[in-house]
């Protein structure tokens, strides 16, 4: 089975400050890698997916992430954070075979910005 | 628009109750999920659905139930054997192992 870790509980960063996220994964091959954010009594919203092919990702909101397969890694990153991106954030993945899609989600890292 | 609505927002219980949170979607989509969300702790599985009339046990399905009677709609119950049900619930749909989550539903023991 697959497995998800985010090391990260809460993050806190200035405004206009560079952003990065780690997540880790345990799984026996290359697995669908999902980043989703949270605001506070919202659903999550999907920021960016990794499927295959270019390692580094576009998202949503100037997010970015960049799978590792060497690290088995998927940090998401951003370059200029804004008061606005203060939120919860989850990582996830979904194995790439069995055809059943179940996703395994991180605990999730609670990003913090300061003025 | 095409989304999921979860229904109601919040809900309160009385011990001893059950208690049935909706979900109905207009995507188009096969699969959906419920998940429980506690802090600090990430979302677990609940149920999840991959076809009408048919639904599987996540990872805590321990005193809750499903039903799947129409693709748009996925039902959750909480029964009165779920001992800690106070927490978060969310609802999904998944097409190609991509979720899209509804807006959720805070419940809450009396």
């Amino acid at each position: 089975a697959q497995s998800v870790t985010q090391p990260d509980i809460h993050i806190t960063v200035s405004e206009g400050a560079s952003l990065e996220l780690r997540c880790n994964y345990s799984y026996g091959a290359t697995p669908y890698l999902f980043w989703y954010v949270q605001s506070p009594g919202q659903g999550l919203q999907l920021l960016l997916k990794y499927f295959s092919g270019d390692t580094l990702v576009q998202g949503i909101k100037g997010f970015e992430a960049e799978f590792k397969r060497s690290q088995s890694s998927f940090n998401l990153r951003k370059p200029s954070v804004h008061w606005s991106d203060a939120a919860e954030y989850f990582c996830a993945v979904v194995p790439t075979s069995g055809g059943s899609y179940i996703p395994t989600f991180g605990r999730g890292t609670s990003l913090i910005v300061h003025p | 628009d095409g989304g999921i609505t979860q229904s109601p927002k919040y809900l309160f219980r009385k011990e001893g109750q059950n208690v049935t949170l909706s979900c109905e979607q207009n995507l188009n989509h096969d699969a959906m999920y419920w998940y429980r969300q506690d802090p600090g702790q990430g979302l677990r599985l609940i149920y999840y659905s991959q076809i009408v009339n048919d639904f599987q046990k996540g990872d805590i399905a321990e005193g809750y139930s499903v039903s799947r009677e129409k693709k748009e709609s996925f039902p959750l119950t909480v029964t009165s054997a779920q001992k800690n049900p106070t927490a978060f619930y969310l609802c999904a749909t998944s097409l190609a192992g991509t979720q899209y989550f509804g807006p959720g539903t805070r419940l809450t023991v009396l």
